[in-house]
C-alpha cells in the first residue's frame, strides 16, 4: 500500500538552509508534491516534481528525488522566519488516483 | 474564480447529531476529495470523486457519506457524529495538468463533537 513518512520537527537559524526529508513506498508514484501550511490556514502548494526528474529548482526551493531509495527532499535556501510552518510531502499515483500525505514536518526558524 | 469554498468554517455538534459539510469549486475540476487533519497524523483521505456521479472510498471512510450530483459540489455527510470525528476537514479539487493532479484546497471546516 501507499505510505509516506516524514520527520516531525526541524529547527534552523534564520539565514541557514533547511532540508526536509520524506520517504514514500509506492513505486508507481508519478508526481510528488510539497505543501506548506501556516497556523490556522489551509494547504498551499509549494512545488512538485515529476517522477522522471531528479531535481527541480524554484527560486529558494530545491527538490531532490532519489527514485531508487524512494526519497524526496525539500531544501529551502536562506530560510526566513516567514518560512516557519508545517511542510507536507505527498505522492500522487495514477494507479490508485489518490494523493497520499505524510504526517508533516514542523519547521521552526529561530531569529 | 472563488476557487474551493467550504462552509461552515466552524461547527460544534453533539454526539449522534447529523450534518453536512459543504464544498464547492468553480474551476470545472473533475476530481474532488475530502481529507481530515488530526494533530501529528497529516491529512487522511476520506472519500474522493473522479467526476459527477462517481465516488470512492479513501483511507478513513467509516462514518462519512458523500455524493457528487454536479461537477461543482461535493458535500460530506456525517450521519451520526462521534467524538472521534472531531477534526479539521479539508476539501480539495484538481484536474490533470502540467503539474499532475495539483490539488487546490479549501480553507477548512473545524468540527468539534461533544
Amino acid at each position: 500500500g501507499e505510505d509516506v513518512e516524514q520527520s516531525l520537527f526541524l529547527s534552523v537559524r534564520e539565514g541557514d538552509s533547511s532540508v526536509i526529508n520524506c520517504t514514500y513506498t509506492d513505486s508507481s508514484s508519478t508526481y510528488l508534491y510539497w505543501y506548506k501550511q501556516e497556523p490556522g490556514a489551509g494547504l498551499q502548494l509549494l512545488t512538485y516534481i515529476f517522477s522522471n526528474m531528479d531535481m527541480k529548482q524554484d527560486q529558494r526551493l530545491t527538490v531532490l528525488l532519489n527514485k531508487k531509495d524512494k526519497h524526496l527532499s525539500l531544501r529551502i535556501a536562506d530560510t526566513q522566519t516567514g518560512d516557519s510552518a508545517i511542510y507536507f510531502c505527498a505522492e500522487w499515483a495514477d494507479s490508485s488516483y489518490k494523493l497520499i500525505f505524510g504526517s508533516g514536518t514542523r519547521l521552526l526558524v529561530r531569529p | 474564480n472563488a476557487g474551493v469554498t467550504q462552509t461552515p468554517k466552524f461547527q460544534v455538534l453533539k454526539t449522534g447529531q447529523s450534518m453536512t459539510l459543504q464544498c464547492a469549486q468553480d474551476m470545472n475540476h473533475e476530481y474532488m476529495s475530502w481529507y481530515r487533519q488530526d494533530p501529528g497524523m497529516g491529512l487522511r483521505l476520506i472519500h474522493y470523486s473522479v467526476g459527477a456521479g462517481i465516488t470512492d472510498q479513501g483511507e478513513v471512510p467509516n462514518g462519512y457519506n458523500v455524493s457528487r450530483s454536479t461537477t461543482e459540489d461535493f458535500p460530506l455527510r456525517l450521519l451520526s457524529a462521534a467524538p472521534s470525528q472531531t477534526s479539521v476537514y479539508f476539501c480539495a479539487s484538481s484536474s490533470p495538468g502540467e503539474g499532475g493532479h495539483e490539488q487546490y484546497f479549501g480553507p477548512g471546516t473545524r468540527l468539534t463533537v461533544t
